[in-house]
Parts: C-alpha cells; structure tokens; sequence
C-alpha cells in the first residue's frame, strides 16, 4: 500500500550542483503537487499538476522546474542548488479534494 | 489579505482541557475546506473535512462560517497525543490547494 513515493529521502547538495527528486504515487490521481516547508513559513506550493503533461506554477517556483511525462510521476528538478533551497520538500497528490502527502524529502544545500 | 491565516501559537493547554482555534480564508467563492495534522518531522494527514453544517468526529468538532469567512477546529477532552501542528486548508477550487502556516498544540500534562 505504496500511495506516494518520494526518492531520496535525505540528500546533501554542494551549491550549484543539480538534482531532481522523485514522486511516485499508485493512486491514480490526476493533481499532483510539490511543496517545500520552512520553519515559521508553513508549506509552501513550488509546481502543481493537474494531469499527465501539464504543470503550474505554484507559489515559489523560482529555482526549481517540473515534469509530468507519465501520469503516477512529477519531477522536481533543481538546476543549479543554492543553500536557500534547503529544506524539507513534501510530494502530494489528490483526490475529490482530498491530499496525501509523501514521507518528504530533506535537501541541504552547503 | 492572506489567502489562508492561521494563529501560529503555540496554544499550551491542560490535558482534558477543550481548546479550539480558527483559520481565516479571503476567497469567498472557495469550495472545499479542511484540517490537517502534523507531527514533528512528519507529513501532513488528513484529520476531517469541513462541511457547511458542521461535522463532528469524536473528539473534534469542525464548523464553517462562510458569511465571516472562517472554519474553527474545537477539540475537546485534550489527550497529550493530540499535540501537533494543525494545518487549515482551503481548495478555491481549480487545483491550487492552499496551506495555512498551522497552529502548534501543546497538550501539558
């Protein structure tokens, strides 16, 4: 009972190195989402998706691009790291308004 | 104003205690709202929906104001393992779900 995956879980990232995370969910769902969250800054909307070969910009999306070639897979790619982008990234996805979130993914860029 | 608003915290309260918190939405025409929990390190779940009428589910009680534009968690009997961060969330519909920034609980024993 799988739901959504997110690949790798810890990463540590000289700055500009690049880097993409994996988000993989079995649930069929058409909207996927991609978020990071800061202390005191709650979870902030990066790229979202709302099928299989479309992507919208959220509300941070300088920085980072996203894929959505195949239906159960969004693709947050970061092209060159800075050490603002450390944080934790949460993948979701949703159904009828409800959201399942993954495990996150933590990000540090030295 | 912000889309989502939530008091930050932290509520520090006595177990068995009934605590309840707001969150404030500015768009009127959103659809669907929700609470969401989470713990320290851990993803978001799903905690209940929040219907028109008001819903209950054990404990938990939510309630939507859409005239004043707000949705209310009230928990009563606090247990200890109802301390977590308890995120609003509101769907304005069109696939952009927005967060509030949560509300951190502390249940003292």
């Amino acid at each position: 009972n799988a739901g959504v995956t997110q690949t790798p879980k810890f990463r540590v990232l000289k700055t500009g190195q690049s880097m993409t995370l994996l988000c993989a969910q079995d649930m069929n769902h058409e909207y996927m989402y991609w978020y990071r969250q800061d202390p005191g800054m709650g979870l902030r909307l990066i790229h979202y998706s709302v099928g299989e070969g479309t992507t919208a910009k959220g509300e941070v999306p300088d920085g980072y691009n996203v894929s959505r070639l195949k239906k159960q897979n969004f693709l947050l790619g970061l092209e060159s790291a800075a050490p603002s982008q450390t944080s934790v990234y949460f993948c979701a996805s949703s159904y009828e308004d409800t959201i399942y979130f993954g495990e996150g993914s933590w990000l540090t860029v030295v | 104003r912000k889309e989502v608003e939530q008091d930050p915290g932290p509520f520090n309260v006595p177990e068995g205690a009934t605590v309840a918190f707001n969150c404030t939405y500015s768009n009127s025409a959103s659809q669907s709202f929700f609470w969401y929990r989470q713990d320290c390190r851990k993803e978001p779940k799903l905690l209940m929906s929040v219907y028109s009428s008001g819903n209950e589910d054990g404990r938990f009680t939510a309630q939507l104001n859409r005239a004043s534009q707000y949705i209310s968690l009230l928990i009563r009997d606090s247990k200890l393992s109802d301390s977590a961060t308890y995120l609003c969330v509101v769907n304005p519909s069109g696939g952009k779900i927005i967060f509030g920034k949560g509300t951190r609980l502390h249940i003292l024993p």
